[in-house]
């Protein structure tokens, strides 16, 4: 079975500062790795995916997240964080299997103070 | 290009009742798949419908239904509301030529179950 963990149900920053979320994920096959951001009262926006070509993924907003095999990790990234990007971002995995099921993680709220 | 629509976007109803959620993918999408989020339990897959057919179904009981229609707008169906079935109830749709997990969500029908 699939399955992230997301670690820090909460991540608060400054403006400015390196935004770092964890997720670290357990697959018996190669995964296909998302991250989504939800902010309030909407759905989820997709915000990078890994799909086994390169291992550092550029994403949407200036977010970027490597894929290590060696620690089963696809941690999400921000060099310098913005107040708009106080949200909610989720770690998912999917099979190939040419289905549309994903498995979440539980959630990082992420705070930015000025 | 439209996005994900759901209607209704928030509904109040009362345990025993029943309710039927709508969505509406984007244009040219066939794949629908719905998801449940609640504080308590996360996001968690539903079912996955593609060319009027399920393809995939998660860990829910059978109170809970779906089906879709051949112009790929889809419903979902809860029978029985108990108060554990108030949650954001989300839409995704997906394109022929995404990799799986690759979704594109609406904005959600928020239940509250009285």
């Amino acid at each position: 079975a699939q399955s992230v963990t997301q670690l820090g149900s909460h991540v608060s920053v400054s403006e400015g500062a390196l935004v770092l979320l964890r997720c670290n994920y357990s697959s018996s096959v190669p995964p296909y790795l998302f991250w989504y951001v939800q902010y309030p009262n909407q759905g989820l926006q997709l915000l990078l995916k890994y799909t086994s070509a390169a291992t550092l993924v550029k994403g949407i907003n200036g977010f970027e997240a490597e894929f290590k095999k060696s620690e089963t990790s696809f941690h999400l990234t921000k060099p310098s964080a913005h107040m708009s990007d106080a949200a909610e971002y989720f770690c998912a995995v999917s099979q190939n299997t040419g289905f549309q099921k994903l498995v979440f993680g539980t959630g990082t709220r992420l705070l930015v103070s000025p | 290009k439209a996005g994900v629509t759901q209607t209704p976007r928030y509904l109040i109803k009362t345990r025993g009742q029943q309710v039927t959620l709508s969505c509406s993918p984007i244009s040219g999408h066939r794949s629908v798949s719905w998801y449940q989020q609640t504080p308590g339990q996360g996001l968690q897959f539903l079912f996955e419908y593609f060319s009027e057919t399920q393809r995939n179904k998660g860990n829910f009981p059978g109170r809970f239904s779906g089906r879709q229609f051949s112009n790929s707008r889809s419903e979902m169906n809860v029978s029985t509301l108990e108060l554990g079935d108030s949650a954001l109830y989300l839409c995704a749709s997906s394109s022929d030529r995404a990799v799986a997990g690759e979704l594109f969500f609406g904005e959600g029908s928020r239940l509250t179950v009285l």
